[in-house]
């Protein structure tokens, strides 16, 4: 099976610096895909960016972009220029490129503060 | 975003009473899931489905159950209540493999 880890329960950014969150993950597949997931307040689920793992480019979205290193199995995410609006948990996520009804697993979260 | 609604948002319930969680998404999605959020746990899937009438358990299924008659309603049913099922709550669906899940806005369910 494979696991998520968030080491970080928490971080802060002061507003127009940059953060990284830390992700790893543990697997034996070769062919899947990564995530970063926000959650604000509302509670909603929002995706910020996503990873294939064949794909050796960075993914980048804007002021958010990661650092996939596959041998090392990490998956970090790098908030340029931090806003206010970007405080909110940060969930990480594996999904298999199987067919094993395509469910995600998340790591724990990392609950992002940006102080102004 | 898709169109997924999850009914109740809140709700407060006595520990050993049936209690069941309805999502709704109106964008003809094949799969639908539902996922449990705990502080340190991050998201956890229940249950799944891949079609009507298709479902499977996730890593923490015991004690839920659930049904999918048609393809846009997918129930959670708590069948007994208990503390350790106080929690919340989220529905997501997508339309294929290689798609992106939307997720609906979650329940937060009490069990006193």
């Amino acid at each position: 099976a494979q696991t998520v880890t968030q080491s970080q329960p928490e971080m802060s950014v002061q507003e127009a610096e940059t953060v990284t969150l830390s992700c790893t993950y543990d697997t034996s597949e070769s062919d899947y895909y990564l995530f970063w997931y926000k959650q604000p307040p509302s509670r909603q689920m929002i995706l910020v960016i996503r990873q294939e793992a064949y794909k050796q480019q960075n993914a980048t979205e804007n002021r958010f972009s990661v650092n996939f290193q596959k041998a090392a199995k990490s998956f970090s995410l790098k908030i340029s220029d931090s806003q206010l609006g970007d405080a909110a948990m940060y969930f990480c996520a594996y999904r298999s490129a199987g067919t094993s009804g395509s469910r995600l697993t998340f790591g724990e979260g990392t609950q992002l503060t940006v102080n102004p | 975003d898709a169109g997924i609604t999850q009914s109740p948002r809140h709700k407060v319930t006595e520990t050993g009473t049936p209690v069941t969680l309805r999502c709704h998404q109106t964008e003809n999605h094949r799969y639908m899931y539902w996922y449990r959020q705990d502080p340190g746990h991050g998201l956890r899937l229940i249950h799944y489905s891949y079609g009507v009438k298709d479902t499977d358990k996730g890593e923490v299924s015991d004690g839920y159950s659930v049904s999918r008659s048609k393809t846009e309603d997918f129930l959670l049913t708590l069948e007994s209540a208990t503390s350790s099922q106080t929690s919340v709550y989220f529905c997501a669906s997508k339309t294929g493999e290689w798609t992106e899940a939307f997720f609906g806005q979650g329940t937060r369910l009490t069990v006193v």
